[in-house]
């Protein structure tokens, strides 16, 4: 079946310091999936930050990116200098095209040291 | 734009007793989803409908869960019969087909 994991589930790091979450996914039944990212900032509901639909491409919002790597089947969200606001929880979900029904990974609490 | 509404926000219940979601989804959107989101794990889709019509229903226990969204706009999704096991935040999310899906605030149901 299609998967995708975040192998932490929380992830703590320092104020202005650099951040990578890792997200890889596993497909047989979609020829070309498109990957998202989703944001749960707390007392809100989930909205999605970034997606990318060819393989190859970087897609970016909020100071946040992640490349989509056909070769290692990942898609990691890194961003350099992480901010206090930054803290929530981060989905990454694998969908096809206009089926558009969602994959998710388990979510990585993003945790915010001043 | 007014986003997705969901009520009640919080629901707490005993074993066998029911419980109805509901959901307003954005203006114009024809697509709805129904997503249970257990702790600690992603959101998994329960069912989702294009307009009235249930497009995917498979992952719903249907011997105790059911759905309807019978105007096209607004959807309810109802347990009849709570277990344990059924704790969980409740999501709906609403979109165009194809595009990006909205989520609402959620429902966390605690069966005890």
């Amino acid at each position: 079946g299609d998967s995708v994991t975040q192998t932490e589930g929380q992830v703590t790091v320092s104020e202005s310091k650099s951040l990578i979450i890792n997200c890889t996914y596993s497909t047989t039944s979609i020829a070309y999936p498109n990957l998202f990212w989703y944001v749960r900032y707390p007392g809100e509901g989930l909205q999605l930050l970034l997606k990318v639909i060819t393989a190859g491409q970087k897609g970016s919002s909020r100071g946040f990116e992640a490349t989509y790597n056909k070769e290692t089947t990942s898609f990691h969200l890194q961003k350099a200098s992480v901010q206090e606001s930054d803290s929530a929880v981060y989905y990454c979900a694998l969908g096809e095209g206009s089926n558009y029904q969602l994959i998710w990974g388990s979510g990585t609490k993003l945790i915010i040291k001043p | 734009e007014a986003g997705v509404t969901q009520s009640p926000r919080y629901a707490v219940l005993q074993e066998g007793q029911a419980v109805s979601f509901w959901c307003d989804p954005i203006s114009g959107h024809d697509t709805l989803y129904w997503y249970q989101q257990p702790r600690d794990q992603g959101p998994q889709l329960l069912v989702y409908f294009r307009d009235e019509a249930v497009i995917d229903n498979s992952q719903l226990p249907s011997d105790r869960f059911s759905a309807v969204r019978p105007k096209g706009t607004n959807s309810t999704l109802k347990i009849q019969s709570a277990k344990q096991g059924d704790t969980a935040t409740y999501l709906c999310a609403s979109s165009f087909p194809g595009y990006e899906q909205y989520f609402g605030p959620g429902t966390r149901l605690t069966v005890l």
